[in-house]
């Protein structure tokens, strides 16, 4: 069965630190890999996603994930938080013969300013 | 509409009562998905609806959850006989489908129902 795990629960950066968050995820076939961030009393939204091609992907506010197929890792990255990236992210996994998304248990990030 | 909107967006029950949430996903959106948010545990996937096809049901925890989806648009998901530990926040998605071509199209969530079981 598939499986993601997110091994960072709960992330504190002062502003301007940089921010790697580890995702994982069980599953030998093909993948379409998401993250989502759900901040502060708002809903859960798309940060950026990866299907095929540059394993490097851009999302918005400057955040960027890498998909490395060998670790079957797609950490999410950004160089310099912001107080207003305070949320919960979520890494989620689909694999290509499935309609539905497994989805990690989240991390906390506080960023202090 | 402009978005996913679920009702209602907080409910307290008693245990043995039953509760029924609703969810409205963006028009012209054929895949609707329930999930289940419990504290520390993530988004748990519960059941999937892609237009008139059967709905995939493997992710209900046991048979006092049951959801429905009337005319592809709304859907109602039930629990039977709560129990305290069906304590959660119940997330709707909907998305334009389900896939194509192997991609997994964006879902859109709501805002969920918060649900709490004394």
């Amino acid at each position: 069965a598939q499986s993601v795990s997110q091994h960072n629960h709960h992330v504190i950066l002062s502003e301007a630190a940089s921010l790697e968050l580890g995702c994982n995820y069980s599953y030998g076939g093909t993948v379409n890999l998401f993250w989502y961030v759900q901040y502060p009393g708002q809903h859960l939204q798309l940060l950026l996603k990866y299907f095929s091609g540059d394993p490097l992907v851009k999302g918005i506010k400057g955040f960027e994930a890498e998909f490395i197929k060998s670790k079957f890792s797609f950490n999410l990255r950004k160089p310099s938080v912001q107080w207003s990236d305070t949320a919960e992210y979520f890494c989620a996994v689909n694999a290509r013969n499935t309609d539905k998304l497994i989805f990690g248990t989240g991390t906390r990030l506080q960023v202090f300013p | 509409g402009a978005g996913v909107s679920q009702s209602p967006s907080n409910k307290v029950t008693e245990k043995g009562k039953d509760v029924e949430l609703r969810c409205d996903p963006i028009s012209g959106h054929t895949a609707l998905y329930w999930y289940r948010q419990s504290l520390g545990q993530g988004l748990e996937f519960l059941i999937y609806f892609q237009g008139n096809s059967a709905p995939d049901k493997s992710g209900l925890p046991s048979d006092r959850f049951s959801a429905e989806r009337t005319g592809g648009s709304v859907s109602t998901l039930t629990i039977q006989r709560t129990q305290q530990e069906d304590s959660a926040v119940y997330l709707c998605a909907s998305s334009i489908v389900a896939a194509r071509g192997g991609k997994q199209e964006t879902q859109y969530f709501g805002p969920g129902t918060r649900l709490l079981v004394l």
